[in-house]
Parts: structure tokens; C-alpha cells; sequence
């Protein structure tokens, strides 16, 4: 059972550019989170979907970022011109339904590093 | 909501010395708690979590963590630490959705963690 897997590993991206990181949840997980970490800081969380729906964008930044889980494929989180400061880690996690339980831990990727010029 | 909180932004411990990174929690109900660790360029690992029961959970690589309720704490502990066990560590907790069933990680600032030879 491959453990959730993110791509690229790397991006690098000119201001203005757009951003496109993929999340392929572990098999049988149906929650995807995406957290962001900046240099010598904490995870930072920013979005929670099952498939074909936000659960929660309360860390979301208003503009530039989206976020989707399709019914089919990888999660998506999108930066539109993107600028120098979301340069950062950005992770996945996924986790599995449990019901209203939601006693099992999360699964991260390795992550995605994004670095704007 | 639900918060963790780690007030340490860095311990330092000799090699084969015991180590305590703290953790405290804020939540309404039950807790239900979590540790990861990060290394360099990697994703978060899970180390161990506290849904119910005994209050001394053990974990992955000889790390165990004690819940006390009344000081709303989840300190994470180990007897011996190794030079290996530097690393990131996060404390998380569980913060429940607004929907049934929804439920998101809220992860705490990190502390880093030197084992000195």
C-alpha cells in the first residue's frame, strides 16, 4: 500500500506564474488536508476535503489559492500568480473515514517545495 | 477550537539522557491527541496518538507519551535519547468539523530537538 504521494517534489516558479501541486491520498483514505510550512515555522493548515467537496477553507488565503479533490485523481492545490512569499513546504495529508470516531492520525507526504524567482 | 501548544522552541540533551518535549492542549471534550516527527526535508512521521484508555501511550522508536488530564498536558518522553533522535517534533490535536463525520489536525509550533554526543 503506497503512502500518499505528492508531485513535484521540487517546483520552481517565476512571480506571476501559476502553481499546480498534486496529492494522491493512500488507498482507502477519503480526507485529504493540505498544510503549509514555512522556513523554521510550524504547519500551517489550510484546507480539508473529501472527494467532490471542501470541507473546511478556514486556512485558506482568500485569493490566489484553490483547492479540489475530484472523484476521480489526485488533489489539487492551485497558486495563481504566485509571489515570493508562498515559497514554502507544502504538505498533504490524508486520512481514512472513521464516522463521527476520528480517532486514527493523519499520513503525510513528503511535500512539495515551492520556490517563486 | 481546539489548540495545541509546545513552549519550547528548541531542547537540547546529552546522549543517553532522558528527553520531555512538552505539549499542552485547549479543547472542548474529549482529546484526542497526536506526535509526529520531521526530518530534514521529509515529511511528518506519526509517532504515536492518545484516544482513550491508559494514559501512557507508547510509541514508534522507544517514544511513549503521558496524558494528564487535570494539567492538559501530552508530553512526549523518551528514557534514552540518541544522537538519531534529532529531529522536528509536532504535537497535534484533533479539532472537530462542523459536519458530522469532518474532522481536521491543528498542529502545534514544533520544537526541535538536539541529542548532543
Amino acid at each position: 500500500n503506497a503512502g500518499v504521494m505528492q508531485n513535484p517534489r521540487h517546483l520552481v516558479r517565476r512571480r506571476g506564474q501559476e502553481a499546480r501541486l498534486r496529492c494522491s491520498p493512500m488507498k482507502g483514505h477519503s480526507h485529504v488536508y493540505w498544510y503549509r510550512q514555512l522556513p523554521e515555522e510550524g504547519l500551517k493548515f489550510m484546507v480539508y476535503l473529501q472527494k467532490e467537496n471542501i470541507i473546511d477553507e478556514s486556512g485558506m488565503p482568500k485569493e490566489r489559492f484553490s483547492a479540489e479533490f475530484p472523484k476521480e485523481g489526485p488533489s489539487i492545490l492551485r497558486i495563481q500568480q504566485v509571489v515570493r512569499g508562498d515559497s514554502a513546504a507544502y504538505f498533504c495529508a490524508s486520512s481514512p473515514t472513521t464516522g463521527t470516531l476520528g480517532g486514527t492520525e493523519a499520513f503525510f507526504g513528503q511535500g512539495t517545495r515551492l520556490t517563486v524567482v | 477550537a481546539q489548540s495545541v501548544a509546545q513552549p519550547e522552541d528548541q531542547v537540547n540533551v546529552a546522549e543517553g539522557n532522558p528527553l520531555t518535549v512538552k505539549c499542552t492542549y485547549s479543547v472542548s471534550g474529549n482529546p484526542y491527541l497526536f506526535w509526529y516527527v520531521q526530518y530534514p526535508n521529509r515529511g511528518l512521521q506519526f509517532l504515536l496518538k492518545y484516544i482513550t484508555g491508559d494514559n501512557l501511550v507508547k510509541g514508534s522508536y522507544g517514544f511513549e507519551a503521558e496524558f494528564n488530564k487535570s494539567q492538559t498536558s501530552f508530553h512526549l518522553k523518551k528514557p534514552s535519547a540518541l544522537v538519531s533522535d534529532s529531529a522536528l517534533y509536532f504535537c497535534a490535536v484533533r479539532d472537530i468539523g462542523a459536519a458530522s463525520g469532518t474532522y481536521k489536525y491543528i498542529f502545534g509550533t514544533g520544537t526541535r530537538l538536539k541529542v548532543l554526543a
